[in-house]
């Protein structure tokens, strides 16, 4: 489909536990993000990493914790979770600024449902 | 801040008609604007990149254009088919961070 995969594909959590997704790119990309789509709502960035290194965080909650190990790989961690945490949660890689790239590329995308 | 609108939220038209696709932004210096489209439940799939040097881009039945100077971009498809039923977003950047801000998109439907 896309050179960005997400696992899983769909997610259902309750408030206490601890989950994590995960997404993989295959581009040769060097930057990496994850987005947060709720319901009649414009994507909302949150976070972004170039090159391993977080380049913004957009005031999101600590329940939300991003981990980059490689430029191939980027994991968000779930903790503690509320039900207005629902969402579709989308990764999305792209060249760094200092190559010239634009172009984002997206995952499939994890359904996420706190109960 | 930039602030992105799509309007109109919904468009249906029959089969075989042209379709045109509205975006403003509020910040002229924005730098590129990438149209995306949707399917329910689905991933974005990037449709165009327009870069701030260039005005338009095309790609088979789709065509965009940027005009900076009125905070407008267009998307055009050319004789829609109901494979085009989707949701369609538009998101600018700027130069110097990664940011995109999208719009809420404009979901269409194209009626055999």
């Amino acid at each position: 489909e896309t050179g960005v995969t997400q696992t899983p594909r769909h997610l259902v959590m309750g408030m206490t536990n601890k989950k994590s997704l995960k997404c993989e790119q295959h581009l040769g990309h060097n930057a990496m993000y994850w987005y947060k789509q709720s319901a009649k709502k414009p994507l909302e960035l949150m976070f972004v990493y170039s090159l391993e290194e977080r380049v913004e965080n957009n005031s999101v909650p600590s329940r939300f914790s991003p981990e980059c190990p490689n430029s191939s790989h980027l994991f968000l961690h779930l903790h503690t979770l509320q039900p207005e945490d629902s969402a579709l949660y989308l990764c999305a890689s792209s060249q760094d600024r200092a190559s010239g790239g634009y172009e984002q590329y997206f995952g499939p995308g994890t359904r996420l449902t706190v109960t | 801040k930039q602030e992105v609108t799509q309007i109109p939220a919904a468009l249906s038209v029959p089969e075989g008609e042209n379709l045109v696709l509205n975006c403003s932004f509020t910040d002229s210096a924005i730098y590129n604007l990438q149209w995306f489209r949707q399917d329910p439940g689905k991933g974005l799939t990037s449709l165009l990149l327009i870069q701030s040097s260039q005005r338009e881009q095309t790609s088979g039945r789709l065509n965009a254009s940027l005009d900076k100077s009125s905070g407008r971009s267009t998307l055009y498809i050319a004789a829609s088919q109901p494979g085009d039923s989707a949701t369609y977003l538009c998101a600018g950047g700027g130069l110097n961070d990664y940011k995109l801000s999208f719009g809420a998109g404009t979901t269409v439907t194209v009626r055999a």
